[in-house]
């Protein structure tokens, strides 16, 4: 059973840091592209990055480039995202996806709360 | 980035009624869109992609259609379990792109 649990969410203030993880299990992690996608009121739901199986290419939305930096570590089957300089419109429940191009499995997700 | 529009926002439907639900790409993603379910508190699940290839442990009551700008999620005899909010999703080009949802509630 494919399984994304993600972890490091919480409160932070507005300038501040926060590195997510992801926790995968149930399938060969380092054969597929992996993303964050969040959702938040505001914004509905937003792909913010995504990184090949090797860690060799990257994107990012143009809200987060520059700020945020995805990477992933194949021996841990572990997906990061590393936020810096977050804004208060960073705020969302933040979603590990297995990335087919479509999402074909999410984690349960983590609450990010940028507020001073 | 490509703007996908579903509507109607919500949807009013009796149980074992027929909903068709509408998403507009506002440039062709040729057949690189996906629908996915989200019940309240839960994740979004995969439930159609390709336009019209159902996902796993989704019942033959859902069906996508569609290519190009016009695509159509219809649920074909809605039960108590359907009630949800629907998206859609282009894959076509990054950055892949959401619409807003449909809710479909009980009427």
């Amino acid at each position: 059973e494919v399984q994304l649990v993600e972890s490091g969410g919480g409160l932070v203030q507005p300038g501040g840091s926060l590195r997510l993880a992801c926790a995968a299990s149930g399938f060969t992690f380092s054969t597929y592209w992996m993303a964050w996608v969040r959702q938040s009121p505001g914004r509905g739901l937003e792909w913010v990055a995504n990184i090949k199986q090797d860690g060799s290419e990257k994107y990012y939305v143009d809200s987060v480039k520059g700020r945020f930096t995805i990477s992933r570590d194949n021996a841990k089957n572990s997906l990061y995202l590393q936020m810096d300089s977050l804004t208060v419109d960073d705020t969302a429940v933040y979603y590990c996806a297995r990335d087919n191009s479509h999402v074909d499995y999410w984690g349960q997700g983590t609450l990010v709360t940028v507020s001073s | 980035e490509i703007v996908m529009t579903q509507s109607p926002a919500t949807l009013s439907v009796s149980p074992g009624e027929r909903a068709t639900l509408s998403c507009r790409a506002s440039q062709s993603v040729s057949s690189n869109l996906a629908w996915y379910q989200q019940k309240l508190g839960q994740a979004p699940r995969l439930l159609i992609y390709a336009a019209s290839t159902r996902a796993t442990g989704f019942p033959a009551r859902f069906s996508g259609s569609g290519s190009g700008t016009q695509f159509t999620l219809t649920i074909s005899s809605l039960q108590s379990e359907d009630f949800a909010v629907y998206y859609c999703q282009q894959y076509n080009k990054w950055p892949q792109t959401f619409g807003q949802g449909t809710k479909v509630e009980i009427e």
